[in-house]
Order: C-alpha cells, then sequence, then structure tokens
C-alpha cells in the first residue's frame, strides 16, 4: 500500500526552465512534508519543507505547492540548473507532535537537466 | 562537523548468513533512524531510536532488528538473510528540537546477498 507516490519515474528539463516534480497521498492523517534530494553515492539531502497549514513554501530556487483537497504536492525548480540533476523523493510525516524520525517516502523522481 | 557516518559501505553475504551494520549519528543528535532503500520502492522506514529505546518500528519482519548505545550510536541487525534483503540501508540523525522529519542521512551500507 503506497501511501506516497511519485509516478514519474523521470524527467528531463532544458536548463534555465522550469521542472515540475509531483507527488501524491492517500493519508488525510499526514500533516507534513518534505523533499530531499539524492546525488549517485551519496546520502539524501534535506530540501524544502511545507506544513499542512499551509500551501505554499518558497525557498530560492525552490517552491512547494501543497493541494490538501486533492492529496497533491509538487516542487517547481525555477531555473533549472544541470547540477539539480539527481533523484528527488518527495515523504510525508503524520506525527507533527511527536517529532519523529518516521517518514513515509514516495518512489523517486530522477531529473536530468541538459546544458 | 562530522556528518552521519555508516560503515561498512559495502558488503557481500550469502543467503542464511547474518549481518550487522553500524552508524554513527552527528554529535549532539539523539535520534537515529533506518531506512531500506531497494529499486522502484523508494526509501522504506525501518525503525527509529533514541535514547536507546525504539520508538517507532516499520513493516519488517523481525528478522530486521536494531539498537542505540549512551552514546546515541546504533546497530541494525538482519538475520537469515534473504536474496531480497539487498538493498542500500540508510540511516539517519536528527536533532530532537527540529521540525519532523528534517533528517540527516549517512552515505548508506549497500548490501548484497547472493
Amino acid at each position: 500500500d503506497q501511501q506516497v507516490k511519485q509516478n514519474s519515474p523521470s524527467l528531463s528539463v532544458q536548463e534555465g526552465r522550469i521542472s515540475i516534480l509531483n507527488c501524491d497521498y492517500t493519508n488525510s492523517m499526514f500533516d507534513y512534508f518534505l523533499w530531499y534530494k539524492k546525488y549517485p553515492a551519496e546520502g539524501p539531502t534535506f530540501l524544502i519543507s511545507i506544513s499542512s497549514i499551509k500551501d505554499k513554501n518558497e525557498d530560492g530556487r525552490f517552491t512547494v505547492f501543497l493541494n490538501k483537497s486533492a492529496k497533491h504536492l509538487s516542487l517547481h525548480i525555477v531555473p533549472s540548473q544541470p547540477g539539480d540533476s539527481a533523484v528527488y523523493f518527495c515523504a510525508a510525516s503524520g506525527e507533527y507532535s511527536s517529532n519523529t524520525g518516521k517518514l513515509i517516502f514516495g518512489q523517486g523522481t530522477t531529473l536530468q537537466v541538459k546544458p | 562537523k562530522a556528518g552521519v557516518t555508516q560503515t561498512p559501505r559495502y558488503l557481500i553475504k550469502t543467503r542464511g548468513q547474518q549481518v550487522t551494520l553500524s552508524c554513527s549519528p552527528i554529535s549532539g543528535h539523539r535520534s537515529v533512524s533506518w531506512y531500506q532503500q531497494t529499486p522502484g520502492q523508494g526509501l522504506q522506514f525501518l525503525f527509529e531510536y533514541f535514547s536507546e529505546t525504539q520508538r517507532n518500528k516499520g513493516n519488517f519482519p523481525g528478522r530486521f532488528s536494531g539498537r542505540q548505545f549512551s552514546n546515541s550510536r546504533s546497530e541494525m541487525n538482519v538475520s537469515t538473510l534473504e536474496l531480497g534483503d539487498s538493498a542500500l540501508y540508510l540511516c539517519a540523525s536528527s536533532l530532537e528540537k527540529t521540525l519532523p522529519g528534517e533528517l540527516f542521512f549517512g552515505e548508506g551500507s549497500r548490501l548484497t546477498v547472493l
């Protein structure tokens, strides 16, 4: 039972253009969402997060949008750079008050940014 | 500040054997979580330890176990290895007071079961 789904295994965009990575979830108890980026041979690194009380969070070139009614979130990267080429994981937490390390991850989307 | 350190980085075992993986968290981090990454499955939560106590457990069989020591270092053990246990095992640590889910991952231990 995949509670967090990233339906696009891969995405290719041109440098300078926008990259949009999508994520859907099924559990309405999730109240905190995160994006992680992973380069080969490295561990995932935290990128950006959003609480369920917000619908948008921005950090430099990265913006995460949350649509609770559709149980959908997306990560926008503008402008995309070749160094952004990596695997992006969407993750969800349903234990905001407990502050635990338990996250539910999607399968990941491999982003390739072409020069 | 040193990051999360996992050892060994690579190992090969045969079916039926057991394996122990080690994780040293970032200094001051008391929470350690373990994840399994396999192709097409993303990262799946194994368990989390905080102050030497298991705080959360994922849906893995009892062959998967772990523990945490007083210095916050953690180990996970897989007994009676199966071919399907071949995966990248990731350890992550976090501060007690950070927002939920902001985990700091190690580079992982890649286990191959033959």
